[in-house]
């Protein structure tokens, strides 16, 4: 299977600081990657879809200033959490799209604001 | 709409004992239908893809199959370190937008 990478893996970080989270697919180029995020004993949900060189497309009610998307080649995809507040806490995690519609996930990364 | 149910939403097996998870699908038009396990804390594991009805694919004690309304998982003989979360997945073209389609999962405990 395809590998996708993720760093880091956990992150602590105080209100009001910026985090970047990175995404890289190591065995492909990927057509789009995906960043999602999950809750406790919940389902993924989708928060943004990038495409290299693109603006992301942000799903509704995801605030496109505070999670900001730069996806500035086919194997790499940023996020960063701006202004990071202790709501933004949780478990994000990417995935890299192949043409056949199959995502890859990356391990994730577990970001708490304290 | 496109739509994914998965059940039971959770599943107590003793090791050894063989079972099968369920997921149902309504698409408009099917891309292929994912499995993925995914582990506490961690992100979902790519197992399988299926296509068509009557496709079915294999890895240790897990076989998948497909038909044209549902989709299997069968374990058999589980292991303890069978236990995970196991969700499946279609994909969707939604305004344009391509997006994954997830059940609600499915979570499975093997018991020593």
């Amino acid at each position: 299977g395809a590998v996708v990478s993720q760093h880091p893996s956990r992150v602590i970080c105080k209100s009001g600081t910026s985090v970047k989270i990175e995404c890289r697919s190591l065995d492909f180029q990927a057509t789009t990657m995906f960043w999602y995020r999950q809750f406790p004993k919940q389902s993924l949900m989708l928060m943004a879809t990038s495409n290299e060189g693109s603006k992301a497309t942000y799903e509704q009610g995801v605030e496109k200033d505070k999670f900001l998307i730069n996806h500035a080649s086919l194997t790499l995809s940023t996020l960063t959490v701006t202004s990071a507040h202790p709501e933004d806490s949780s478990f994000y995690i990417c995935s890299a799209g192949r043409v056949t519609y199959e995502q890859y996930f990356g391990p994730g990364t577990r970001l708490t604001v304290t | 709409e496109d739509q994914v149910t998965q059940s039971p939403e959770a599943l107590r097996l003793q090791e050894g004992e063989s079972s099968s998870l369920n997921c149902s699908y309504t698409v408009s038009g099917l891309r292929g239908l994912f499995w993925y396990r995914q582990d506490p804390g961690k992100g979902p594991e790519f197992l399988f893809t299926l296509y068509s009805a009557g496709e079915e694919k294999e890895k240790e004690r897990l076989k998948a199959t497909l038909t044209k309304k549902e989709s299997f998982l069968h374990i058999t003989a589980p292991k303890p370190e069978d236990s995970a979360t196991y969700l499946c997945a279609v994909p969707s073209i939604i305004q344009g937008a391509q997006k994954l389609v997830f059940g609600q999962g499915t979570r499975l405990t093997i018991n020593p």
